[in-house]
């Protein structure tokens, strides 16, 4: 079964950091660009990070950049999102999301059921 | 960074009507990098249209996707009850940052 499995949310104080992780299985995990999103209570979706099949290309949404790094080990299949400065602001569920490997294919297609993330002195 | 609106902001519906759903992007998006999503609540995302127009596996007949260039619409022929949901689009173009719609929530009456 194809599937994404986030782990590393918690609660942590202004100024934080929290380290997500993505654990993949089912598929070749080095053949697809991999994505972070998130989504804050109640609001609507927002692509934060994404990485190439290799890692050798990374991408970042405006609001985060500067503060978090995305990373994988493709011989662990896991995806990685360091999140650094964190604020209220960031409280949110965050996602891990495949997209799909076709050339004229850019959906994402398999999602992770998501890792909270509270941000609160 | 190209912004997508979608409108309403609530489409209120009995079983059996059509839905439309639009999504204006900012600037133009090709087709292929134009996406739409469906999230139930308490659920994760799930791709329904690919490529503008294209059914993600699984994805009944009855939701088809069109459009081109700033303006996209997700139909829905014959709204059933299970199709209770938010509806996302999705920019994944060429360069980032790429871009989520505010989203669009499908309700019955």
């Amino acid at each position: 079964e194809v599937q994404l499995v986030e782990s590393g949310g918690g609660l942590v104080k202004p100024g934080g950091s929290l380290r997500l992780s993505c654990t993949a299985s089912g598929f070749t995990f080095s053949n697809y660009r991999m994505n972070w999103a998130r989504q804050a209570p109640g609001k609507g979706l927002e692509w934060l990070a994404a990485i190439s099949g290799s890692g050798s290309s990374v991408y970042y949404g405006k609001s985060v950049k500067g503060r978090v790094t995305i990373s994988r080990d493709n011989a662990a299949n896991s995806l990685y999102l360091q999140m650094n400065s964190l604020t209220v602001e960031d409280t949110a569920l965050y996602y891990c999301a495949r997209l799909q490997s076709g050339q004229d294919e850019n959906g994402m297609d398999v999602w992770g059921q998501g890792t909270p993330v509270t941000v609160s002195s | 960074e190209i912004v997508l609106t979608q409108s309403p902001g609530t489409l209120s519906l009995s079983p059996g009507e059509r839905a439309t759903l639009s999504c204006r992007a900012s600037q133009r998006v090709g087709s292929i990098f134009l996406s739409w999503y469906q999230q139930k609540p308490g659920q994760a995302p799930r791709l329904l249209i690919y490529g503008a127009s294209n059914r993600a596996t699984g994805v009944p007949d009855r939701f088809s996707g069109s459009g081109f260039g700033t303006d996209f619409t997700l139909t829905i022929t014959r709204v059933e009850p299970e199709d209770s949901a938010v509806y996302y689009c999705l920019q994944y173009g060429s360069s980032a940052p790429w871009t989520f719609g505010q989203g669009t929530k499908v309700e019955m009456k």
